[in-house]
């Protein structure tokens, strides 16, 4: 089967840390995403890991492990703009499909 | 350069009507994507392309919808006999599967579809 599975709210401080957890279940899975979606706007790229370990990007960092089907969203220094939905998403191997999770909804308060 | 494209941006029709939605992918994209969106929700995948043809089709919802591809460029999704339930956010995104590095997918607006 295939599943993707993150919170569905969370809610930071500005300035904190704040960590989004994804799990999934796919078959032939190769590789995973991360986008950033404000309200009525499109998704857009933040990440991808594909390989066990953490990948840094400024304030934003992506973890992955592939063996416990698991991986993570980091955001340091948490700005208000910061305030969006972040997406969770497996692509599948050979084929060109995505996964998508529901969307972790971050609020940033002041 | 010019990103993915959709139209129309706001399409409001009373149902039982049939509408049509474009998607412009990014040039030289041979695979192209739809998802619906409703309020407040993930991304519920439709259809994908590779090239002209649909390998997926699980998506669909109903046999109401239809999507179809031609010359590895221009998309449209197809909503037959509109229902209240089908109002939503469609968007489309293209990805390049020649990439090396990975196959990031470029989202265009959307088109916010809504059934009276």
């Amino acid at each position: 089967g295939q599943n993707i599975d993150q919170p569905t709210e969370m809610t930071a401080t500005e300035g904190a840390i704040v960590q989004i957890n994804c799990t999934y279940q796919t078959s032939g899975f190769n590789g995973l995403f991360w986008y950033q979606q404000h309200a009525g706007e499109a998704p857009t790229f933040l990440s991808y890991n594909v390989l066990d370990g953490l990948e840094e990007k400024g304030r934003f960092s992506s973890f992955l492990s592939r063996s416990k089907g698991y991986s993570y969203l980091l955001l340091k220094e948490l700005q208000m703009k910061d305030s969006a939905s972040y997406l969770c998403a497996a692509l599948r191997r050979r084929t060109y499909k995505y996964i998508f999770g529901t969307g972790t909804r971050l609020k940033v308060l002041a | 350069g010019a990103g993915v494209s959709q139209s129309p941006s706001n399409k409001v029709t009373e149902k039982g009507k049939d509408v049509e939605l474009r998607c412009d992918p990014i040039s030289g994209h041979t695979a192209l994507y739809w998802y619906r969106q409703r309020l407040g929700q993930g991304l519920e995948f439709l259809i994908y392309f590779q090239g002209n043809s649909a390998p997926d089709k699980s998506g669909l919802p109903s046999d109401r919808f239809s999507a179809e591809r031609t010359g590895e460029s221009v998309s449209t999704l197809t909503i037959q006999r509109t229902q209240q339930e089908d109002s939503a956010v469609y968007l489309c995104a293209s990805s390049s599967p020649l990439d090396t590095t990975y196959n990031e997918q470029f989202f265009g607006p959307g088109t916010r579809l809504t059934v009276l």
